[in-house]
C-alpha cells in the first residue's frame, strides 16, 4: 500500500525552528517527485516547496524561500522540511505529497500541525 | 506570487451540473502549464482529481471532467451526488517551476 507518513509538527515560539519528516513506503521512493503544501486553520492550500526525485532540484514559494529547506534521503525513504526563523503565519497543516512530475500531487499524507505562537 | 482565482461557492441539487472555473493569468495558465484538481473531503488531505487539465485518476468517477482554455480552466461534475459535497482546487505552476493553488471553491449539494 502506498503511504505518507508525517512527522514532526509541535507548537514553536516565532523565530524558533522546526523540521518535518515525511516517511514513505509502498513504492519506489526514488522515482518520484515529492512537494510540501500547507493549509492555515480554515483557509485554502498553499503550495510551499517541491523537490525532484533525485533531489538535484529544488523549488520555493516566494513566502518560505530563504527559510525553509526541502531535501530527501533517498536510502531512508524520508522527505524533510527544515523550516527556519518561523512566524505566526507559518501556522498550518503541513502535508506532504508525492507525485510522477515535480508539480502533480498525486499521494498525500494524513498531514502534521504546525503552531507558531508565543 | 501569483494566484489562480476561483468562485468560493456552488450549489446545486442531486443530479444536476455544476462547473467551478479556476482564472489564472500570462504567467501560468497561460504560458501553457498543465492544471489538475484536487477534491477535499471535510477533515480529510486533499485528494487528486484531474491531472494535466483533462485526464481522471484510476478510480475518479466520469462525473468529474476538465478543461482548459487559455488562462482559464474548468472542472464540471455532471450527476452531482450528495458525496461530492467538498472543497474543490485548482492549482498550476509558473516558468519557474513555482506551484499555485486556487483560492478553493466550496460545492454544497443542496
Amino acid at each position: 500500500e502506498v503511504q505518507l507518513v508525517e512527522s514532526g509538527g509541535g507548537l514553536v515560539q516565532p523565530g524558533g525552528s522546526l523540521r518535518l519528516s515525511c516517511a514513505a513506503s509502498g513504492f519506489t521512493f526514488s522515482s518520484y517527485a515529492m512537494s510540501w503544501v500547507r493549509q492555515a486553520p480554515g483557509k485554502g492550500l498553499e503550495w510551499v516547496s517541491a523537490i525532484s526525485g533525485s533531489g538535484g532540484s529544488t523549488y520555493y514559494a516566494d513566502s518560505v524561500k530563504g527559510r525553509f529547506t526541502i531535501s530527501r534521503d533517498n536510502s531512508k525513504n524520508t522527505l524533510y522540511l527544515q523550516m527556519n526563523s518561523l512566524r505566526a503565519e507559518d501556522t498550518a497543516v503541513y502535508y506532504c505529497a508525492s507525485g510522477w512530475l515535480v508539480h502533480v500531487m498525486d499521494v498525500w499524507g494524513k498531514g502534521t500541525t504546525v503552531t507558531v505562537s508565543s | 506570487q501569483s494566484v489562480l482565482t476561483q468562485p468560493p461557492s456552488v450549489s446545486g441539487a442531486p443530479g444536476q451540473r455544476v462547473t467551478i472555473s479556476c482564472t489564472g493569468s500570462s504567467s501560468n495558465i497561460g504560458a501553457g502549464y498543465d492544471v489538475h484538481w484536487y477534491q477535499q473531503l471535510p477533515g480529510t488531505a486533499p485528494k487528486l482529481l484531474i491531472y494535466g487539465n483533462s485526464n481522471r485518476p484510476s478510480g475518479v468517477p466520469d462525473r468529474f471532467s476538465g478543461s482548459k482554455s487559455g488562462t482559464s480552466a474548468s472542472l464540471a461534475i455532471t450527476g452531482l451526488q450528495a458525496e461530492d459535497e467538498a472543497d474543490y482546487y485548482c492549482q498550476s505552476y509558473d516558468s519557474s517551476l513555482r506551484g499555485v493553488f486556487g483560492t478553493g471553491t466550496k460545492v454544497t449539494v443542496l
